[in-house]
Protein backbone atom coordinates (compact mmCIF):
# COMPACT_ATOMS: atom_id res chain seq x y z
CA UNK A 1 0.00 0.00 0.00
CA UNK A 2 1.33 3.34 -1.22
CA UNK A 3 0.68 5.69 1.54
CA UNK A 4 2.27 8.93 -0.46
CA UNK A 5 1.85 9.24 -4.04
CA UNK A 6 3.82 11.82 -5.67
CA UNK A 7 3.74 13.07 -9.65
CA UNK A 8 4.41 13.83 -11.96
CA UNK A 9 7.36 11.22 -12.21
CA UNK A 10 9.51 14.15 -14.05
CA UNK A 11 8.90 17.88 -14.70
CA UNK A 12 10.84 19.98 -17.37
CA UNK A 13 10.41 23.24 -16.80
CA UNK A 14 12.17 26.59 -18.75
CA UNK A 15 14.83 28.76 -16.42
CA UNK A 16 12.73 31.24 -14.50
CA UNK A 17 9.80 29.26 -14.35
CA UNK A 18 7.28 27.74 -11.91
CA UNK A 19 7.61 24.11 -11.04
CA UNK A 20 4.65 22.43 -9.15
CA UNK A 21 4.76 19.07 -7.66
CA UNK A 22 2.06 17.61 -6.10
CA UNK A 23 1.65 14.65 -3.55
CA UNK A 24 -1.45 12.84 -1.85
CA UNK A 25 -1.40 11.03 1.38
CA UNK A 26 -3.69 8.95 2.82
CA UNK A 27 -3.07 8.30 6.92
CA UNK A 28 -4.76 11.18 8.63
CA UNK A 29 -2.48 10.47 11.61
CA UNK A 30 0.25 11.71 9.07
CA UNK A 31 1.32 15.42 11.25
CA UNK A 32 4.68 16.56 9.04
CA UNK A 33 5.15 16.92 5.82
CA UNK A 34 8.49 17.56 4.69
CA UNK A 35 10.01 17.94 1.03
CA UNK A 36 13.52 16.30 0.14
CA UNK A 37 15.82 17.16 -2.55
CA UNK A 38 18.58 14.57 -4.12
CA UNK A 39 21.12 15.04 -6.47
CA UNK A 40 22.75 12.17 -7.95
CA UNK A 41 25.55 10.50 -5.91
CA UNK A 42 23.83 12.02 -2.63
CA UNK A 43 21.70 11.23 0.03
CA UNK A 44 18.54 13.32 0.12
CA UNK A 45 18.95 16.80 2.26
CA UNK A 46 15.65 18.41 3.97
CA UNK A 47 14.46 21.41 1.45
CA UNK A 48 11.66 22.68 3.47
CA UNK A 49 8.95 21.08 5.32
CA UNK A 50 4.89 21.86 6.62
CA UNK A 51 2.94 20.78 9.99
CA UNK A 52 -0.89 20.63 9.20
CA UNK A 53 -1.88 24.00 11.60
CA UNK A 54 -0.82 26.13 8.49
CA UNK A 55 -1.61 25.86 4.76
CA UNK A 56 1.41 27.35 3.56
CA UNK A 57 5.25 27.78 4.21
CA UNK A 58 7.50 29.84 2.20
CA UNK A 59 11.29 29.99 2.12
CA UNK A 60 13.00 31.69 -0.51
CA UNK A 61 12.25 30.66 -3.64
CA UNK A 62 10.27 27.18 -2.12
CA UNK A 63 6.50 27.03 -1.04
CA UNK A 64 4.42 24.32 0.05
CA UNK A 65 0.84 24.27 0.12
CA UNK A 66 -0.61 22.21 2.47
CA UNK A 67 -4.65 21.14 1.60
CA UNK A 68 -5.58 19.24 5.14
CA UNK A 69 -9.08 18.49 3.57
CA UNK A 70 -8.08 16.91 0.61
CA UNK A 71 -4.90 15.00 2.04
CA UNK A 72 -2.63 16.84 -0.30
CA UNK A 73 0.49 19.31 -0.45
CA UNK A 74 2.16 20.78 -3.06
CA UNK A 75 5.89 22.28 -3.37
CA UNK A 76 6.26 25.06 -6.05
CA UNK A 77 9.65 26.69 -6.73
CA UNK A 78 9.09 29.64 -7.84
CA UNK A 79 11.87 31.24 -10.71
CA UNK A 80 13.54 28.13 -11.34
CA UNK A 81 17.12 27.51 -11.92
CA UNK A 82 19.27 24.87 -13.96
CA UNK A 83 20.65 24.31 -10.38
CA UNK A 84 17.35 23.66 -9.13
CA UNK A 85 17.58 20.34 -11.63
CA UNK A 86 17.42 17.38 -9.09
CA UNK A 87 14.86 14.69 -7.90
CA UNK A 88 12.42 15.99 -5.28
CA UNK A 89 10.60 13.64 -2.48
CA UNK A 90 7.76 14.18 -0.66
CA UNK A 91 7.22 12.59 2.73
CA UNK A 92 4.65 12.31 5.57
CA UNK A 93 5.08 11.22 9.32
CA UNK A 94 3.41 11.29 12.38
CA UNK A 95 5.17 12.44 15.50
CA UNK A 96 5.81 10.11 18.30
CA UNK A 97 4.50 11.05 21.56
CA UNK A 98 7.60 11.56 23.85
CA UNK A 99 11.02 9.61 21.88
CA UNK A 100 10.02 12.78 19.36
CA UNK A 101 11.69 10.49 16.84
CA UNK A 102 9.47 9.52 13.86
CA UNK A 103 9.12 7.40 10.43
CA UNK A 104 9.24 8.61 7.00
CA UNK A 105 7.26 7.20 4.21
CA UNK A 106 8.70 8.49 0.91
CA UNK A 107 7.11 9.22 -2.28
CA UNK A 108 8.33 7.82 -5.25
CA UNK A 109 10.23 10.53 -6.59
CA UNK A 110 10.10 14.04 -9.32
CA UNK A 111 12.79 14.56 -11.78
CA UNK A 112 13.30 18.10 -12.41
CA UNK A 113 15.22 19.35 -14.83
CA UNK A 114 15.17 23.11 -15.85
CA UNK A 115 16.22 23.41 -18.75
CA UNK A 116 18.41 27.18 -19.74
CA UNK B 1 30.18 19.78 11.45
CA UNK B 2 30.39 16.54 9.70
CA UNK B 3 27.88 15.12 8.02
CA UNK B 4 26.68 11.53 8.46
CA UNK B 5 29.54 9.19 6.80
CA UNK B 6 29.17 5.92 4.89
CA UNK B 7 31.40 3.91 4.03
CA UNK B 8 31.95 2.20 1.40
CA UNK B 9 30.57 4.05 -1.14
CA UNK B 10 30.22 1.25 -3.81
CA UNK B 11 30.19 -2.53 -3.14
CA UNK B 12 30.45 -5.03 -5.85
CA UNK B 13 29.77 -8.84 -4.99
CA UNK B 14 28.85 -11.94 -6.53
CA UNK B 15 25.62 -13.35 -5.13
CA UNK B 16 25.45 -15.28 -2.31
CA UNK B 17 28.40 -13.62 -0.79
CA UNK B 18 28.08 -11.32 2.41
CA UNK B 19 28.38 -7.38 2.65
CA UNK B 20 28.94 -5.05 5.56
CA UNK B 21 27.64 -1.21 5.34
CA UNK B 22 28.54 1.26 7.97
CA UNK B 23 27.62 4.37 9.47
CA UNK B 24 28.71 6.62 11.12
CA UNK B 25 26.05 9.31 12.51
CA UNK B 26 26.30 13.12 13.32
CA UNK B 27 27.96 13.40 16.66
CA UNK B 28 25.41 13.92 19.06
CA UNK B 29 22.42 12.21 17.57
CA UNK B 30 20.60 9.77 19.31
CA UNK B 31 18.44 8.27 16.34
CA UNK B 32 19.95 6.85 13.65
CA UNK B 33 18.22 4.63 10.49
CA UNK B 34 18.81 2.75 7.50
CA UNK B 35 16.99 2.98 4.64
CA UNK B 36 16.87 1.32 1.43
CA UNK B 37 16.21 3.24 -2.01
CA UNK B 38 15.85 1.83 -5.32
CA UNK B 39 16.42 3.57 -8.36
CA UNK B 40 13.69 5.51 -9.34
CA UNK B 41 12.05 5.30 -5.95
CA UNK B 42 11.74 6.94 -2.82
CA UNK B 43 14.02 5.72 0.25
CA UNK B 44 12.39 2.67 2.67
CA UNK B 45 12.56 2.38 6.05
CA UNK B 46 14.65 -0.71 7.26
CA UNK B 47 15.68 0.07 10.47
CA UNK B 48 15.12 2.78 13.25
CA UNK B 49 17.66 2.79 16.38
CA UNK B 50 17.03 4.98 19.33
CA UNK B 51 20.18 4.92 21.31
CA UNK B 52 21.73 1.34 20.79
CA UNK B 53 18.11 -0.56 21.02
CA UNK B 54 16.37 -1.10 17.27
CA UNK B 55 12.67 0.20 17.98
CA UNK B 56 11.28 -0.09 14.90
CA UNK B 57 12.37 -3.69 12.22
CA UNK B 58 9.54 -4.26 11.02
CA UNK B 59 10.85 -3.72 7.37
CA UNK B 60 14.21 -5.68 7.86
CA UNK B 61 13.89 -9.10 5.98
CA UNK B 62 15.41 -10.62 9.35
CA UNK B 63 16.01 -14.10 7.33
CA UNK B 64 19.07 -12.07 5.26
CA UNK B 65 19.84 -8.67 7.08
CA UNK B 66 21.19 -7.67 10.70
CA UNK B 67 22.32 -4.61 11.68
CA UNK B 68 24.17 -3.40 14.78
CA UNK B 69 24.68 -0.40 16.71
CA UNK B 70 26.89 -1.00 19.42
CA UNK B 71 27.48 1.21 22.38
CA UNK B 72 24.67 3.60 20.26
CA UNK B 73 26.94 5.27 17.88
CA UNK B 74 28.21 3.95 14.90
CA UNK B 75 25.96 0.96 13.17
CA UNK B 76 26.61 -1.18 10.60
CA UNK B 77 24.20 -3.02 8.59
CA UNK B 78 24.66 -6.33 6.96
CA UNK B 79 23.75 -9.25 4.49
CA UNK B 80 24.44 -12.74 4.14
CA UNK B 81 23.98 -14.31 1.71
CA UNK B 82 23.44 -11.47 -1.19
CA UNK B 83 21.17 -12.17 -3.63
CA UNK B 84 20.65 -9.86 -7.18
CA UNK B 85 17.59 -8.52 -5.78
CA UNK B 86 19.42 -6.59 -3.01
CA UNK B 87 21.00 -4.36 -5.31
CA UNK B 88 20.11 -0.53 -4.15
CA UNK B 89 21.54 2.05 -3.04
CA UNK B 90 21.62 1.79 1.03
CA UNK B 91 20.95 5.29 2.98
CA UNK B 92 22.16 6.25 6.88
CA UNK B 93 20.50 8.74 8.42
CA UNK B 94 20.35 10.14 11.55
CA UNK B 95 18.46 12.47 13.79
CA UNK B 96 18.62 14.38 17.05
CA UNK B 97 16.23 12.53 18.85
CA UNK B 98 14.33 14.37 21.98
CA UNK B 99 10.69 15.74 22.45
CA UNK B 100 10.48 18.01 19.65
CA UNK B 101 8.34 17.22 17.28
CA UNK B 102 9.64 17.12 13.45
CA UNK B 103 12.93 15.78 14.04
CA UNK B 104 15.07 16.61 10.65
CA UNK B 105 16.57 13.47 9.09
CA UNK B 106 20.03 14.06 8.02
CA UNK B 107 21.04 11.37 4.82
CA UNK B 108 24.57 10.24 3.85
CA UNK B 109 25.39 9.85 0.62
CA UNK B 110 25.00 6.05 0.98
CA UNK B 111 26.36 2.76 -0.84
CA UNK B 112 25.61 1.90 -3.91
CA UNK B 113 25.59 -2.18 -3.91
CA UNK B 114 25.68 -4.16 -6.67
CA UNK B 115 25.13 -8.11 -6.67
CA UNK B 116 26.29 -10.08 -10.13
Amino acid sequence: QQQVKQSPQSLIVQKGGISIINCAYENTAFDYFPWYQQFPGKGPALLIAIRPDVSEKKEGRFTISFNKSAKQFSLHIMDSQPGDSATYFCAASRSYSGAGSYQLTFGKGTKLSVIP
Amino acid sequence: EAGVVQSPRYKIIEKKQPVAFWCNPISGHNTLYWYLQNLGQGPELLIRYENEEAVDDSQLPKDRFSAERLKGVDSTLKIQPAELGDSAVYLCASSHGGVSRGDTQYFGPGTRLTVL
